[in-house]
């Protein structure tokens, strides 16, 4: 299966400042979400990012908040933007596999603590 | 840190069969349990949560799960399954103090008409 690489793995940040999280993959995927988790919550799902193409907001999240790239298949950011302790969660990637059907995975999580 | 175990990476099933799956965690503190469903090219779905009382907890679709402190373990149950079942299930564990979260490797169902 896919391994995903996600960094960084915990950041303290001022409010106001922006934070950009890497998710790479060790092979070709189609579709990759990005997740967050606030404290003593389940997983909401942020957006949805297809190579070449702009990626899809979920209800509730905005490109200007969470702008996110996907330059290639194997690759995507994540930047939370002008951050305040509102944005203290975990953010994690996932990507479903390029064969198709099943495979999920899940990168490590990004604990961000902003102050 | 904690870790989560799913015993079966492919459970096949036919329709109106009982299904249980494994979930057990390593983690001496308290948890927060959670059983997520991903159905192909869809995003992850939560299924029920575990946060504290009762340890038998229902969740949607006709699915339930048992806390049982003693094995570490959070077992997804539905009693009789549907071809609309298949899909990936997922066990997550979340640290009540520290909240990190660990997701299970995943187990893939498939539900055969």
């Amino acid at each position: 299966s896919a391994v995903i690489s996600q960094k960084p793995s915990r950041d303290i940040c001022q409010r106001g400042t922006s934070l950009t999280i890497q998710c790479q993959v060790d092979s070709q995927v189609t579709m990759m979400f990005w997740y967050r988790q606030q404290p003593g919550q389940s997983l909401t799902l942020i957006a949805t990012a297809n190579q070449g193409s702009e990626a899809t907001y979920e209800s509730g999240f905005v490109i200007d908040k969470f702008p996110i790239s996907r330059p290639n298949l194997t690759f995507s950011t994540l930047t939370v933007s002008n951050m305040s302790p509102e944005d203290s969660s975990i953010y994690l990637c996932s990507v479903e596999l390029a064969r198709g059907g099943y495979g999920y995975t899940f990168g490590s999580g990004t604990r961000l603590t902003v102050v | 840190a904690q870790s989560v175990s799913q015993h079966n990476h492919h459970v096949i099933l036919s329709e109106a069969a009982s299904l249980e799956l494994g979930c057990n965690y390593s983690y001496g503190g308290t948890v927060n349990l959670f059983w997520y469903v991903q159905y192909p090219g869809q995003h992850l779905q939560l299924l029920l949560k575990y946060f504290s009382g009762d340890p038998l907890v229902k969740g949607i679709k006709g699915f339930e799960a048992e806390f049982i402190k003693s094995k570490f373990s959070f077992n997804l149950r539905k009693p009789s399954v549907q071809w609309s079942d298949t899909a990936e299930y997922f066990c997550a564990v979340n640290a009540d103090n520290n909240n990190d979260m660990r997701f299970g490797a995943g187990t893939r169902l498939t539900v055969k008409p």
